[in-house]
């Protein structure tokens, strides 16, 4: 595709429920970014893959949340035993090599937790 | 720690006025700053990086170190730019990448 590809468009998740995100990158970006965008905030980052080595996974908010991209190209981030302070929008970026190129946001995943 | 911020949730201008969108920056190191919009329905995309020193749709925003400002401006505005509009500080993690810090945005509306 010509640009990134997030699915599910829309999740509801009961509370305590586990969800998995997808995000298809463009082809060829070497480097993926998650961001979480929480109503009325600015994306916050969460976690970055080069390649499939997830190099900081500093921003990810609790240990409930796992990220993965094991061949290097699609990415699924996991969140375990969701609660409402999860209800967010979950963005994916990708980059043709690393710093100082444009990065290109998808969609985003809209999650609502109930 | 880096911090963005954009002290206007909104802001409405009528249609032909000029436009000015605030955003303030908090670094130790030498920033580099970047304007992304998203227009209805549509994905977070791009406007402008200051190391570009370019103008898009008009927009242009130049980085004044000494007030740590970013403020986006066009002279004349255009219903076209409603939007929301993202103020961003590129730094590199302790891990080697890329981050970007937000600003929390401002929705523009533009009044015919």
């Amino acid at each position: 595709g010509a640009g990134v590809s997030q699915s599910p468009r829309y999740k509801v998740a009961k509370r305590g429920q586990d969800v998995a995100l997808r995000c298809d990158p463009i082809s060829g970006h070497v480097s993926l970014f998650w961001y979480q965008q929480a109503l009325g905030q600015g994306p916050e980052f969460l976690t970055y893959f080069q390649n499939e080595a997830q190099l900081d996974k500093s921003g990810l908010p609790s240990d409930r949340f796992f990220a993965e991209r094991p061949e290097g190209s699609v990415s699924t981030l996991k969140i375990q035993r969701t609660q409402q302070e999860d209800s967010a929008v979950y963005l994916c970026a990708t980059q043709q090599g690393s710093s100082g190129n444009t990065i290109y946001f998808g969609e985003g995943s809209w999650l609502t937790v109930v | 720690a880096q911090r963005v911020t954009q002290p206007e949730k909104l802001l409405s201008v009528f249609k032909g006025a000029p436009v000015e969108l605030k955003c303030n920056y908090s670094y130790s190191g030498s920033p580099e700053l970047f304007w992304y919009v998203q227009y209805s329905r549509q994905r977070l995309q791009l406007l402008l990086r200051h190391i570009s020193r370019e103008s898009i749709k008009g927009f242009t925003a130049d980085l004044n170190k000494g007030e740590t400002s970013f403020h986006l401006k066009k002279p004349f505005a255009q219903e076209e730019d409603s939007a929301m509009y993202y103020c961003a500080l590129s730094h590199i993690s302790n891990f080697g990448n890329e981050k970007l810090t937000f600003g929390t945005g401002t929705r523009l509306t533009i009044i015919p």
